[in-house]
């Protein structure tokens, strides 16, 4: 069936360290994939979002490009911030459909 | 901007209790969401609503029932709320063509005595 499978965290970096949280989907056809962003006591915020193949979603220095051949979507950012630390959740949906599937989430942790 | 807001950032009720999640948003979205959050789970989608008084059932319907009257609100109901009904519950709602981003709401964190 359709998954999404990310990273299990958490992930600890000092601050300016580079950020690959990988997420790859299991899906047939062509979904939009999606990052959202949790901080601590909120809810989801959508990070950045990619609707086809080679897309590339970018925003707040984060990044992650639509890999149709490996299935994957990962999230990047070449230096990372304390104000960074929340929780990552990689999604997908279907371009006809209203029905996101997520991840499991990430728990990135920036230290000082 | 999109807002959505949901009634209750923390409520603590007992096992068999009747508990109401209100989720309201001002886009005029037609589309409506509930999900639970649980810690290794992500995010699993309750019900969703794509219009006035419709309703669909999504991946964990059992024990949840909602209510949408009006299309700015949607509710999510625990007609006997038990213990493994502790989680977070979000909000989201998007508008009405598919494919199209789910705004959040912040969150109600429930727990059921």
């Amino acid at each position: 069936g359709n998954s999404v499978t990310q990273m299990e965290g958490p992930v600890t970096l000092s601050e300016e360290a580079f950020l690959t949280i990988n997420c790859t989907y299991t899906a047939t056809g062509y979904p939009s994939l999606f990052w959202y962003v949790q901080y601590p006591g909120e809810g989801l915020q959508l990070l950045l979002k990619a609707t086809k193949a080679d897309d590339k979603g970018s925003n707040k220095g984060f990044e992650a490009t639509y890999r149709k051949e490996t299935t994957s979507f990962h999230l990047e950012k070449g230096s990372v911030q304390v104000s960074d630390s929340a929780v990552y959740f990689c999604a997908f949906l279907y371009n006809a459909g209203n029905m996101l599937t997520f991840g499991g989430g990430t728990r990135l942790m920036v230290k000082p | 901007d999109v807002k959505v807001t949901q009634s209750s950032r923390y409520l603590v009720k007992r096992t068999g209790e009747k508990v109401f999640l209100e989720c309201v948003q001002d886009m005029d979205h037609e589309n409506m969401f509930w999900y639970r959050q649980d810690p290794g789970l992500g995010l699993r989608l309750i019900y969703f609503s794509y219009d006035v008084k419709m309703k669909e059932k999504g991946d964990i319907p059992e024990g949840y029932s909602v209510s949408r009257e009006k299309k700015e609100r949607f509710s999510l109901i625990l007609e006997s709320a038990s213990t493994n009904q502790t989680s977070m519950y979000l909000c989201a709602s998007a508008y009405g063509q598919g494919g199209e981003t789910q705004y959040f709401g912040p969150g109600t964190r429930l727990l059921v005595l």
